[in-house]
């Protein structure tokens, strides 16, 4: 198995433009999660899934944020508008959340916006 | 809401010093889990435990579970450069709350 795979690895856009991090999980695993990492505020849970399904979106910081897990094999995170302070790196992971599974964690897409 | 702390932030060490990190959970967790990130890496699962007062060793990390399954640490013995990196804990209450994290530094 690839393992996670993030696309794309790394993203520099303008204040304002729209931003599409995009994943796909291990096969078969059940659950999905996108993490925001900064220096500041360390990894922080955005949103999981659970079988594609939205189960806690507590973490998504505003309205600008949103995910869509269309299919077992792929997810979206989107910035519209994206801010400066959106700039971060976001890692998705997966797992077999129900066995205690560790999450596998996808390489990271390093958004810079300016 | 579930808060999970770890000490120290930081910390450098001679090759072939010990190291340790220590977690901390506000509340009773079902399971911790622990997980290494390199240097512009991702974070990676080492382990997870899940009885209260467990003990697993890999090599030269050795893993504890408290015995009310609130705190949890991490040792490695005899440090060598590849250790370097941030170690997180990440308790489980429905969802995993991933710790503060600890970064070691090595010095040659």
């Amino acid at each position: 198995d690839a393992g996670v795979i993030q696309s794309p690895r790394h993203e520099v856009t303008e204040m304002g433009q729209e931003v599409t991090l995009r994943c796909k999980p291990i096969s078969g695993h059940n659950s999905l999660f996108w993490y925001r990492q900064t220096m500041m505020r360390g990894l922080e849970l955005l949103i999981y899934f659970n079988n594609n399904v939205p189960i806690d979106d507590s973490g998504m910081p505003e309205d600008r944020f949103s995910a869509k897990m269309p299919n077992a094999s792929f997810s979206t995170l989107k910035i519209q508008p994206s801010e400066p302070r959106d700039s971060a790196v976001y890692f998705c992971a997966s797992s077999f959340l129900q066995y205690g599974y560790g999450y596998t964690f996808g390489s990271g897409t390093r958004l810079t916006v300016v | 809401g579930q808060q999970v702390m770890q000490i120290p932030q930081y910390q450098h060490v001679q090759e072939g010093e010990d190291f340790t990190t220590y977690c901390n959970s506000s509340t009773t967790l079902s399971n911790i889990q622990w997980y290494k990130q390199r240097p512009g890496g991702h974070p990676v699962f080492l382990i997870q435990l899940v009885k209260s007062g467990e003990v697993k060793k890999q090599k030269r990390l050795t893993f504890q579970f408290g015995e009310a399954k609130k705190n949890s640490s991490l040792h490695i013995t005899a440090t060598q450069t590849t250790d370097v990196g941030t170690y997180f804990c990440a308790g489980r209450d429905n969802q995993f709350y991933f710790g503060t994290g600890t970064s070691l530094t090595v010095i040659p």
